[in-house]
């Protein structure tokens, strides 16, 4: 069972806007920075959103973050067939003194 | 353009040991946090440890401490991870990381392809 809790999977339709949540607790989201990252079968997992809410260098704008209090969410508007991945996120956890994700999301595109 | 390559991965029986390692080219290895992350079969995204640039700082998740360490060599650009006492729930995928800040605290921007630990009798 992860520290972070997601939900197993999303879907939506070519287009729409979707969020995924990520809730947490006070030593970890309610005290440090949210990072969300996209992981395609079979490659490497993409940083997608950094300090909640910042994209790094070619992420596009489609990719919105936001946190508030133990939560974190992140939003995908402009749905698009090769958005299908499976989404995670992260945070520092002072407790456990390491970082803990999210059980991921699996993203799928009707 | 920055690169991380894993190798080291291989087919192991419970009990025994392995090192990884992580070549990385492409930025200032020394000033930069370093982390290891797996993704087991069928399962999520899990951190395994991090360094800091300096090697000052190092953590583990629970699970591998006192069985895997940390280490990493600036004037050699490598990351390494000394897996010892292998057990069956470490097969994985292992994936080296560089971090967005020198303490190794801030996420990981950068992943290398990974490399299979499968640990097997």
């Amino acid at each position: 069972q992860s520290v972070l809790t997601q939900p197993p999977s999303v879907s939506g339709t070519p287009g729409q806007r979707v969020t995924i949540s990520c809730s947490g607790s006070n030593s970890n989201i309610g005290r440090n920075y949210v990072c969300w990252y996209r992981q395609l079968p079979g490659t490497a997992p993409k940083l997608l959103l950094y300090r909640n809410d910042q994209r790094p260098s070619g992420v596009p704008d489609r990719f919105s973050g936001s946190k508030s209090d133990t939560s974190g969410s992140l939003a995908i508007s402009g749905l698009r067939s090769d958005d299908e991945a499976d989404y995670y996120c992260a945070a520092w956890d002072d407790i456990l003194a390491s970082w803990v994700f999210g059980g991921g999301t699996k993203l799928t595109v009707l | 353009e920055v690169q991380l390559v894993e190798s080291g991965g291989n087919f192991v029986q419970p009990g025994r040991s392995l090192r990884l390692s992580c070549e990385v080219s492409g930025f200032i290895f020394g000033d930069y946090g370093m982390h290891w992350v797996r993704r087991a079969p069928g399962k999520g995204l899990e951190w395994v440890s991090g360094i800091s640039w300096d090697s000052n700082s190092k953590a583990y998740v629970d699970s591998v401490k006192g069985r895997f360490t940390i280490s990493r060599d600036n004037a050699k650009n490598s990351l390494y991870l000394q897996m010892n006492s292998l057990r069956l729930d470490d097969t994985a995928v292992y994936f080296c990381a560089k971090d967005l800040s020198a303490a190794g605290t801030r996420g990981f921007d950068y992943w290398g392809q990974g490399t299979l630990v499968s640990v097997s009798s």
